[in-house]
């Protein structure tokens, strides 16, 4: 069946600094896929989508391409600040929801 | 425009006790999920609903869950007998609609369960 694997945390990361998390999938057909992102206290949030092949999703500096060839939706920003502290998930949509783990990340100043 | 609400945001029963959880989705969507989260993973989708019918309950523990969406709007998902296992939080979510491909969901603050 479908599934996400994505890199597991938690991450600790000083202000500024690069951030990636690896996040690949396994799918029959054509998903949509999914970087959500749940603050401390609140519920998932939806951070940015791409929703097919070579797509690349984008919100508040984080990127994600979506790569067919290695089935992959890494999520990048390129200088994290201590209000992106939060779980990453990764998830994939076929019609039904799958999603990672999760990936704890905490920005230091 | 008003999010998701679930109630209550904390439960603390024993186990074999019973506990439901209520949800109210956004005005107009007509999709509803049930996830269960345990504490590390990612959430897992229980249930869902399109209007008041299911669509989706293959990982719904059916001996002991059970979910209703009586009139296509509100939900409740409840839990007879609760488990130690079972100790999760329980999130609503609600999308437009449910054809293939991309709906966005958007998600409720959860209900934290904890089963002594």
């Amino acid at each position: 069946g479908d599934s996400v694997t994505q890199m597991e945390g938690p991450v600790t990361l000083s202000e500024e600094a690069f951030l990636t998390i690896n996040c690949t999938y396994t799918a029959t057909g054509y998903p949509s896929l999914f970087w959500y992102v749940q603050y401390p206290g609140e519920g998932l949030q939806l951070l940015l989508k791409a929703t097919k092949a070579d797509d690349k999703g984008s919100n508040k500096g984080f990127e994600a391409t979506y790569r067919k060839e290695t089935t992959s939706f890494h999520l990048e920003k390129g200088s994290v600040q201590v209000s992106d502290s939060a779980v990453y998930f990764c998830a994939l949509s076929d019609g039904q929801f799958y999603f990672g783990t999760g990936t704890s990340l905490t920005v230091i100043p | 425009e008003a999010g998701v609400a679930q109630s209550p945001r904390y439960k603390i029963i024993e186990k074999r006790q019973s506990v439901a959880f209520w949800c109210n989705p956004i005005s107009g969507h007509a999709t509803l999920y049930w996830y269960q989260q345990i504490l590390g993973q990612g959430p897992k989708l229980l249930i869902q609903f399109q209007n008041n019918g299911v669509v989706d309950d293959s990982q719904l523990p059916k001996d002991r869950f059970s979910a209703e969406r009586l009139k296509g709007v509100d939900s409740t998902l409840k839990i007879q007998p609760a488990k130690l296992e079972d100790s999760a939080v329980y999130l609503c979510a609600s999308s437009l609609g449910s054809s293939w491909g991309y709906n966005e969901q958007f998600f409720g603050p959860g209900t934290r369960l904890t089963v002594l």
